[in-house]
């Protein structure tokens, strides 16, 4: 079965960097887009970027265009969010999500998520 | 403010029809599909329907979608205590170059 476990959350002071890890499992992790969504406590989801199955393709949300970075490493079957200049505003849920087939279809699998804590 | 417009809460009795509308533009509903997820509290959001009105294996067929022009809907049939979650719509923004979400809409089971 699909399986996305998100690690590397915590609390951080403005201003600094964190980096997210979303390890997969149970289907082809090359084949298919994944995205990063987020989710600030008792507010909506937000989506935070998308890269193609090949990595050769990425797009950001405007609030953190600039600031964070998506990749993978298709043999680790590993995503990754590199978030810099963090702010208040990016304290959330961050989910790892797989889309259904490239970027623009639907995110069938949600990993439970992590939190970040931006905060002095 | 969020790109999709949703109502922030809905309310029905069990075994009642609920609906709960996603409104948006040319640039992303009006052009692209649109998706639905469920989140139960405390849990992560659930794929309900994609692609305007396509149901994933494992969600009953009392829950619906439907789209028209730059508008859909998410229909919820024989209403249930278990059915109380925030729903929420989403579709891909060509002017964005992005996914964009609702606000989503707070469900409540009377």
């Amino acid at each position: 079965q699909v399986q996305l476990v998100e690690s590397g959350g915590g609390v951080v002071q403005p201003g600094t960097s964190l980096r997210l890890s979303c390890a997969a499992s149970g289907f082809k992790f090359s084949s298919y887009g994944m995205h990063w969504v987020r989710q600030a406590p008792g507010q909506g989801l937000e989506w935070v970027a998308v890269t193609s199955y090949d990595g050769r393709s990425k797009y950001y949300s405007d609030s953190v265009k600039g600031r964070f970075t998506i990749s993978r490493d298709n043999s680790k079957n590993t995503l990754f969010l590199q978030m810099s200049s963090l702010r208040a505003e990016d304290t959330a849920v961050y989910y790892c999500v797989k889309d259904g087939l490239g970027i623009k279809y639907y995110f069938d699998y949600w990993g439970q998520g992590t939190l970040v804590t931006v905060s002095s | 403010q969020s790109v999709l417009t949703q109502p922030p809460s809905a309310s029905g009795t069990p075994g009642q029809r609920v609906t709960i509308s996603c409104s948006g533009s040319s640039s992303n509903i009006g052009s692209n599909t649109v998706n639905w997820y469920q989140q139960l509290p405390g849990t992560a959001p659930k794929l309900l329907i994609y692609s305007n009105d396509e149901r994933p294996s494992g969600v009953p067929d009392r829950f619906s979608g439907s789209k028209s022009g730059t508008s859909a809907s998410l229909a919820i049939s024989g209403l249930q205590s278990d059915d109380e979650a925030d729903y929420y719509c989403a579709s891909w923004d060509d002017s964005l170059n992005g996914w964009v979400f609702g606000g989503g809409t707070k469900l409540t089971v009377l």
